[in-house]
C-alpha cells in the first residue's frame, strides 16, 4: 500500500531564504506527483505537477524534483516571502482510478 | 468560471442527523473523487467515480453513500452523522481515460461539524 511522508512536518525561516521540502514515497509505481498549498481554512492549490517520466517541474520561484527509483521528491522554494506561508503537500498519483495518496503536510512559516 | 465546485461551504448539524454534500465540475474530466481531512489536516481518498461508476470505496462506513447521477456531478450523502464526521470533505476531478497523468483539480472543501 503506497505511504507518502512529508519531512519536516513543520518549518520556520526568515524571510528571503531559499528552503526544501522533502517528500518520499513507498512505491515506485506512479503517475504523477503533484505539490499543492493549502492555507489556514481554505482548499488545495496546485503548484507543480511532475510526471513519473519527468525529473523536475518548475514554476517561479518553485522547483519541483522527482527521483522515482528512490521514492523521492524535492520541492524547492527559492527567495522565501512571508506570503508562502502555508502547509504544502505532497501526493502521488497511483492505483486503478489514479487516486492521489496524500503526505501529512510541512506547515511552512516565513518571518518577516 | 469554478472548475469544482462544492455545496454547502459550511454544514452544522447534530448527531443522527442525514445530510448532503453536492460536487459539481465543468472541465469535461470522467473521474471523480471524494477526499477526507480529518482535524490533523491529513487528506485520505473516500470514493472515485468514473462515468457514473464507482471505481473505489476505500474502507468508508456504508452511512457514506456517494452518487453520481451523471459524470459532472458527485454527490456525498452521510445517514445517521456521528461526531467523528466532523471533517472537511474535499471533491476533485480528473481525466482518467485516454491518460494515466491528468492533474487532479479540487474544489474549495465543505467543512461539516457534527455536534
Amino acid at each position: 500500500k503506497q505511504e507518502v511522508t512529508q519531512i519536516p512536518a513543520a518549518l520556520s525561516v526568515p524571510e528571503g531564504e531559499n528552503l526544501v521540502l522533502n517528500c518520499s514515497f513507498t512505491d515506485s509505481a506512479i503517475y504523477n506527483l503533484q505539490w499543492f498549498r493549502q492555507d489556514p481554512g481554505k482548499g488545495l492549490t496546485s503548484l507543480l505537477l511532475i510526471q513519473s517520466s519527468q525529473r523536475e517541474q518548475t514554476s517561479g520561484r518553485l522547483n519541483a524534483s522527482l527521483d522515482k527509483s528512490s521514492g523521492r521528491s524535492t520541492l524547492y522554494i527559492a527567495a522565501s516571502q512571508p506570503g508562502d506561508s502555508a502547509t504544502y503537500l505532497c501526493a502521488v498519483k497511483a492505483g486503478s482510478a489514479r487516486q492521489l495518496t496524500f503526505g501529512s503536510g510541512t506547515q511552512l512559516t516565513v518571518l518577516p | 468560471d469554478t472548475a469544482v465546485s462544492q455545496t454547502p461551504k459550511y454544514l452544522v448539524t447534530q448527531m443522527g442527523n442525514d445530510k448532503s454534500i453536492k460536487c459539481e465540475q465543468n472541465l469535461g474530466h470522467d473521474t471523480m473523487y471524494w477526499y477526507k481531512q480529518d482535524s490533523k489536516k491529513f487528506l485520505k481518498i473516500m470514493f472515485s467515480y468514473n462515468n457514473k461508476e464507482l471505481i473505489i470505496n476505500e474502507t468508508v462506513p456504508n452511512r457514506f453513500s456517494p452518487k453520481s447521477p451523471d459524470k459532472a456531478h458527485l454527490n456525498l450523502h452521510i445517514n445517521s452523522l456521528e461526531l467523528g464526521d466532523s471533517a472537511v470533505y474535499f471533491c476533485a476531478s480528473s481525466e482518467l481515460a485516454g491518460g494515466l497523468s491528468y492533474e487532479q483539480y479540487f474544489g474549495p472543501g465543505t467543512r461539516l461539524t457534527v455536534t
